[in-house]
């Protein structure tokens, strides 16, 4: 069965570069979206964005300037970066795998995650 | 803040019946995107329950069912038992942010 598994360094410096992999294990990278979604402590879900396994990519208008996400199929992982971190940046990320269907309209297009890593903590702190 | 609203919290005696409430707007659930929902055992990884508004992954039991209607969704679980005990999110599209959207989260405590 098809497993993901976040990895990278648990403490990152403020205005530093926070860089995170995930691996996905048990399956092909093809032909899905990956996504990373992250919880700071005490508070709820955050959608950060997708990689399409092409490269194509779509981010959170509130991180955009800041975040980049890039797959490498040979390795089947894809990746993280977030620049200029600050302590709000503090949470822990979630790799996870995204469908997306139309509805029976055939306007709306939906999204969802049904396969998620078990999440790793990034502190951000000097 | 979140962009959809569900309750901090709910609770049920084992064998009972709770439901948690999830309220978007119209630019999400009320704009007819569907709701999705997730239990989360801290330290796990997160778990689909409910895609699709009320549609079951193999493995989720008949206990879990979900609806939706406007601008709000809701999350059903019958027959409460000790193992549901965890947090509960709802997610759905949201067209103005062009990017998925989470609920706070609910905490189920099994009494």
């Amino acid at each position: 069965q098809v497993q993901l598994q976040e990895s990278g360094p648990g403490l990152v410096k403020p205005s530093e570069t926070l860089s995170l992999t995930c691996t996905v294990s048990g399956g092909s990278i093809s032909s899905y979206y990956w996504s990373w979604i992250r919880q700071p402590p005490g508070k709820g879900l955050e959608w950060i964005g997708y990689i399409y396994y092409s490269g194509s990519t779509n981010y959170n208008p509130s991180l955009k300037s800041r975040v980049t996400i890039s797959v490498d199929t040979s390795k089947n992982q894809f990746s993280l970066k977030l620049s200029s971190v600050t302590a709000a940046d503090t949470a822990v990320y979630y790799c996870a795998r995204e469908h997306n269907y139309y509805d029976s309209s055939g306007y709306k297009q939906n999204w969802y995650f049904d396969l998620w890593g078990r999440g790793t903590l990034v502190t951000v702190s000097s | 803040q979140s962009v959809l609203t569900q309750p901090p919290s709910v609770s049920g005696a084992p064998g009972q019946r709770v439901t948690i409430s999830c309220t978007g707007s119209s630019s999400n659930i009320g704009a007819g995107y569907d709701v999705h929902w997730y239990q989360h055992l801290p330290g796990t990884a997160p778990k689909l329950l409910i895609y699709g508004n009320s549609n079951r992954p193999s493995g989720v039991p008949d206990r879990f069912s979900g609806s939706k209607s406007g601008t709000s969704a809701s999350l059903a679980i019958t027959g409460l038992q000790a193992e549901d005990e965890a947090d509960y999110y709802c997610q759905s599209y949201d067209g103005s942010l062009s990017g998925s959207i989470f609920g706070g989260g609910t905490k189920l405590t099994v009494l």
